[in-house]
């Protein structure tokens, strides 16, 4: 399978907690992206990195949100302190260049209680 | 600079055709299409670019109107497979050069026998 793949699917953690995502694209595309999506709405953009430098991030990203992309492959996504409001599903996306397809990975589903 | 998505959900019959509608107030540099199952990722559709023709693939196109800012996509001879929820992503210029891919609300479409 060479798609974009996420990991974990699912992760349920206590308030407070911080979690780590990680992301694995499509293995020649260096642009990568990290959406959040609630339940109804489209996916919100947060980042996006092209290789290994984080070009922009969304005004929706607290302090307590941080992604890297060590060597220009795969990616993390950390949110320290997590709080109720941050349950979502966490997508990832990659694209070989810009104005291309980007492709969405299977999401992590977050539950924070 | 969310992307207006129309109807906001349409229920059809195998064999109809529907027509979903996307605009926005930026000027656009391109219009992605997304049909995203209940609890899947988003699947790709089609991207239409600024300059280019209308794309369509199957029973399923699309068309960008750059004077308007507006985008449509179009089912025809619905399948029950065409179910599930259709976003527009529009690609803008955020600043030196910068794009981000602003997606609408959703369409839920439901086909029914």
């Amino acid at each position: 399978d060479t798609g974009v793949s996420q990991d974990p699917r699912h992760k349920i953690t206590k308030r407070g907690q911080n979690v780590t995502f990680r992301c694995d694209p499509i293995s020649e595309h260096n642009r990568l992206y990290w959406y959040r999506q609630t339940l109804g709405q489209g996916p919100e953009f947060l980042t996006y990195f092209q290789n290994e430098a984080q070009l922009e991030k969304s005004r929706l990203l607290s302090d307590r949100f941080s992604a890297e992309r060590p060597k220009g492959s795969f990616s993390t996504l950390e949110i320290q302190r997590t709080e109720q409001g941050d349950s979502a599903m966490y997508l990832c996306a990659s694209s070989a260049i810009l104005g291309e397809t980007q492709y969405f990975g299977p999401g992590t589903r977050l539950l924070v209680l | 600079q969310q992307p207006v998505q129309s109807p906001q959900a349409v229920i059809l019959r195998e064999g109809e055709d529907a027509v979903i509608n996307c605009s926005s107030s930026k000027a656009l540099y391109s219009v992605h299409w997304y049909r995203q199952k209940h609890g899947e990722a988003p699947v790709f559709l089609m991207i239409l670019l600024k300059g280019g023709e209308q794309k369509g693939h199957e029973k399923i196109s699309a068309s960008f109107n750059e004077k308007k800012q507006q985008s449509s996509l179009y089912l025809t001879a619905s399948q029950l497979s065409y179910s599930g929820t259709y976003f527009c992503g529009t690609e803008w210029d955020s600043g030196a050069g910068s794009y981000q891919l602003t997606f609408g609300k959703g369409t839920k479409l439901s086909v029914i026998p």
